[in-house]
């Protein structure tokens, strides 16, 4: 299983892009990346995944260097309803199985 | 709509009382999963299965049992061996293309 590390926290302010990386050393060749946002007490949501270069959709981009050993997920032009922990997730889900949550980086987002 | 659904919302328990969470799908998800989360923390794996009549231990499975006898069904116990059950519980299906689909939580509380 790929271990991910993410800051603890960061701090924004509304109508900023935000950048949250995630290091993951040792990824695995089939090992897909995945982010989630958690409001709480509620259960975390999708965001994006990616497998290598960029990845974009309508809430986020995902960006994969080519050695795949980090990622950065690019949430553009924040408001204040995109505080939430968000979490990364290397995962190869065709075998999933103990499917590890690390504790996420905790984004706060200020007027 | 298609989804995860826990039950009850809310919980209390007695000291020495064993309690089951509810956790019901309609994805047609083969892979469920229950997940702990203490205040300010991330997700720590209790027990997941794969397929029907087949479940494995997670991180944490010392004091919760779990069943898996329907697809569509993955019951939670807390039982009285669990000495500091409070918390948030996520149950949650998988989609090996899509990624995970989480329920809305149980937060227990010992009284």
């Amino acid at each position: 299983l790929a271990k991910t590390t993410q800051p603890i926290s960061m701090d924004s302010y509304e109508g900023q892009e935000v950048n949250i990386t995630c290091s993951h050393n040792n990824i695995a060749t089939n090992d897909y990346i995945t982010w989630y946002q958690q409001f709480p007490s509620q259960g975390p949501r999708f965001i994006i995944q990616g497998y290598k270069t960029k990845v974009t959709n309508e809430v986020a981009s995902l960006f994969i260097p080519a050695d795949r050993k980090s990622s950065t997920l690019s949430l553009p032009r924040v408001s204040l309803s995109d505080t939430a922990v968000y979490y990364c997730l290397v995962v190869v889900y065709s075998s999933a199985s103990k499917i590890i949550f690390g504790s996420g980086t905790r984004l706060s987002i200020r007027p | 709509d298609g989804g995860i659904t826990q039950s009850p919302k809310y919980l209390f328990r007695k000291e020495g009382q064993n309690v089951t969470l509810s956790c019901e799908q309609n994805l047609n998800h083969d892979a469920m999963y229950w997940y702990r989360q203490d205040p300010g923390q991330g997700l720590r794996l209790i027990y997941y299965s794969q397929i029907v009549n087949d479940f494995q231990k997670g991180d944490i499975a010392e004091g919760y049992s779990v069943s898996r006898e329907k697809k569509e069904s993955f019951p939670l116990t807390v039982t009285s061996a669990q000495k500091n059950p409070t918390a948030f519980y996520l149950c949650a299906s998988l989609d090996p293309n899509y990624g995970y689909t989480f329920g809305s939580g149980t937060r227990l509380t010992v009284v």
